[in-house]
């Protein structure tokens, strides 16, 4: 089975721009959680989705946002950028809500300039 | 909120020693997940514990519940095992994880 994808890798974005960023998780699986990670607040829960509805979210601004769609992959959104949203955003993705073993995609780096 | 305090923040060992990570939390949990990260950013999850002790390979994980404790234990380190160890806790609500700063583990041959 092919891992956890994440698109892009790298993204270079301006202050003050919208950022779109892509996560399709295992076959099969239809939990996806997203995660902020930087040197200073280390790893934060953003979001987590679970057949298309959101289940959870974390202290982040409204600026954030996130969906899932019916084949489960999910899209995280980020408007009006600021500087210290540069960061590493990762996603991960679990069988169900109960069988929560994670499996983290290798994130995509955001440097806003 | 759960507060997730991790020892050692760093810890260099030598290639073969027995090397023993530390988690504590302040409130209740419904699991509590060991993950390790790569130079470049891949995590990995090692383990997810909601009681007791669970093993895999040289790596061991245990929990104590009343004590709101776990550890992450290598046997027989190698450097391969240099990484970043990061323990992370799931409440019984609707909060997502909350992480620990995480380990530097350096493991010198």
């Amino acid at each position: 089975k092919a891992g956890v994808t994440q698109t892009p890798r790298y993204l270079i974005k301006t202050r003050g721009q919208q950022v779109t960023l892509s996560c399709s998780p295992i076959s099969g699986h239809r939990s996806v959680s997203w995660y902020q990670q930087t040197p200073g607040q280390g790893l934060q829960f953003l979001f987590e989705y679970f057949s298309e509805t959101q289940r959870n979210k974390g202290n982040f601004p409204g600026r954030f946002s996130g969906r899932q769609f019916s084949n489960s992959r999910s899209e995280m959104n980020v408007s009006t950028l600021e500087l210290g949203d540069s960061a590493l955003y990762l996603c991960a993705s679990s069988e169900g809500q109960r069988k929560r073993v994670l499996h983290f995609g290798n994130g995509t780096r955001l440097t806003v300039t | 909120k759960n507060e997730v305090e991790q020892s050692p923040q760093n810890l260099t060992a030598q290639e073969g020693e027995f090397i023993t990570i530390n988690c504590s939390y302040s409130v209740g949990i419904s699991a509590l997940h060991w993950l390790q990260q790569h130079p470049g950013g891949g995590i990995v999850s090692l383990f997810m514990l909601s009681s007791g002790k669970k093993k895999h390979g040289r790596l061991i994980a245990t929990i104590n519940i009343q004590e709101k404790h776990s550890s992450l234990h290598i046997t027989a380190s190698h450097p391969r095992d240099s990484a970043v160890y990061i323990c992370a806790v799931k409440g019984g609500g609707a909060d997502g994880l909350t992480f620990g700063k995480g380990t530097h583990l350096i493991i010198q041959p």
